[in-house]
């Protein structure tokens, strides 16, 4: 089955600089890519998710990218605020087939004043 | 349109016991699921299910059951439980098999909180 690993585990980061989490998949099958964010004490909502027919996608200060021959995928978070403090999940899909999500272990980011 | 509804939010129980958590969506999702939530392990996948009548296994199955006879509700089962299932359940839900925006996006339900002594 689907293998999700996430890099680092921890990410201390000074305000206004960038933030970078990486992930990786086993499952060449996997075409879907979100990420959500978790706030202490709260559930997780997606951010961003990218499909595998495109290498590259903005939201704002998000932005995600996935390299489909290596099988990863990295989010990126420019000029940090302290509300980006979170944990940051990301996920692999097969879509059309059993839909299933399946999620790294999470990065925990900290923003620093 | 309350989303993803979790019941209990708070649950104690003793090894042995058994329970149901409870989970039902309004949003009628073709898709829904269960994670279990521990430090450092991230969102285990327990059981998932893409419509009425079907249910499959996730990455964390043993322990647990399933059912889903209606599109709305998908209850998770402990059927002995063990202390080493004490941690945070989370149901979610989504749109599936659709690749248009908004589809595979999952709600998630606010959590249940499970102690096993």
């Amino acid at each position: 089955g689907e293998n999700v690993e996430q890099h680092p585990s921890t990410l201390s980061v000074q305000e206004g600089d960038s933030a970078v989490i990486k992930c990786t998949y086993s499952d060449s099958a996997s075409n879907y890519f979100p990420w959500y964010k978790q706030e202490l004490g709260k559930r997780p909502q997606l951010i961003i998710d990218i499909r595998s027919n495109v290498g590259e996608k903005k939201d704002q200060r998000i932005a995600v990218t996935l390299n489909k021959t290596a099988k990863h995928f990295s989010l990126h978070i420019t000029e940090t605020q302290p509300e980006d403090s979170a944990v940051y999940f990301c996920a692999a899909s097969r879509l059309n087939r059993d839909d299933k999500i399946i999620f790294g272990k999470g990065t925990r980011l900290h923003i620093l004043p | 349109n309350a989303g993803v509804t979790q019941t209990p939010k708070f649950q104690v129980l003793k090894t042995g016991q058994s329970m149901t958590l409870q989970c039902a969506q309004d949003m009628n999702h073709e898709y829904m699921s269960w994670y279990r939530q521990d430090p450092g392990m991230g969102l285990r996948l327990i059981h998932y299910s893409v419509g009425a009548g079907i249910t499959d296994q996730g990455e964390v199955p043993n322990g647990y059951n399933v059912s889903r006879s209606t599109t709305e509700d998908f209850p998770l089962r402990l059927l002995s439980a063990a202390p080493s299932q004490t941690s945070v359940y989370f149901c979610a839900s989504s749109y599936s098999g659709v690749s248009s925006s908004g589809a595979n996006v999952l709600t998630f339900g606010a959590g249940s909180r499970l102690t096993v002594l």
